[in-house]
């Protein structure tokens, strides 16, 4: 199993472009979420889905959109970007959402809005 | 959001000494969690605490849970360079949230 991929691992974006960050996992989880973190910030949960079809907003969810068509994708959009974006982005699966169940993490895209 | 607090932000020691990171919070949870996370790379799990007063080790780590389990503290024997990392407590009844990390840098 590949567990949790993630692309690209780096981008440079110019303000107010808009791109996609890709991630999958092949471990049949239902449960996705995608975080960011920033030097002294730790972890923040930008948006999750608990399965196909369904999503929800987390702790920093403006200028992001998510979808959940399949089980193994969960794409994060960013649709006008900000310097305020740069961050290094980490997208997670688990059998469940709820405290207890473990988290499996990707390697993380490392992004920058010049 | 329940808010995790981590103390402290940054520690460095030398090889062999021990340490104590601590994370904290004004919330109950039904468990917590702790991850470690080396740099490029995402967090990896530890172990997950789910009884109050609980004490789990993982070889050299001793994890404990608070009685009213609204704190949890990690305990590292005889450190090595090895163990150097960010060290993330995490917890939540509906989405994870996690604490800002305890910086662990361990020097031989």
């Amino acid at each position: 199993n590949a567990g949790v991929t993630q692309t690209p691992k780096f981008q440079v974006l110019k303000t107010g472009q808009s791109m996609t960050l890709q991630c999958a996992q092949d471990m049949n989880h239902e449960y996705m979420s995608w975080y960011r973190q920033d030097p002294g910030m730790g972890l923040r949960l930008i948006h999750y889905s608990v399965g196909a079809g369904i999503t929800d907003q987390g702790e920093v969810p403006n200028g992001y959109n998510v979808s959940r068509s399949t089980t193994e994708d969960f794409p994060l959009r960013l649709l006008s970007a900000a310097p305020s974006q740069t961050s290094v982005y980490f997208c997670a699966s688990s059998t469940g959402g709820l405290s207890g169940d473990t988290q499996y993490f990707g390697p993380g895209t490392r992004l920058t809005v010049l | 959001t329940q808010l995790l607090e981590q103390s402290p932000q940054f520690l460095s020691i030398q090889e062999g000494e021990n340490l104590t990171v601590y994370c904290n919070s004004s919330s109950v949870f039904s468990s917590l969690q702790w991850y470690r996370q080396e740099p490029g790379e995402g967090p990896v799990l530890l172990v997950t605490v789910v009884t109050g007063g609980e004490v789990k080790k993982l070889k050299r780590l001793t994890f404990q849970f608070g009685d009213a389990r609204k704190d949890s503290s990690l305990h590292i024997t005889a450190a090595q360079p090895g163990d150097t990392g960010l060290y993330l407590c995490a917890g939540g009844d509906n989405a994870l949230n996690f604490g800002k990390g305890t910086s662990l840098l361990v020097t031989p």
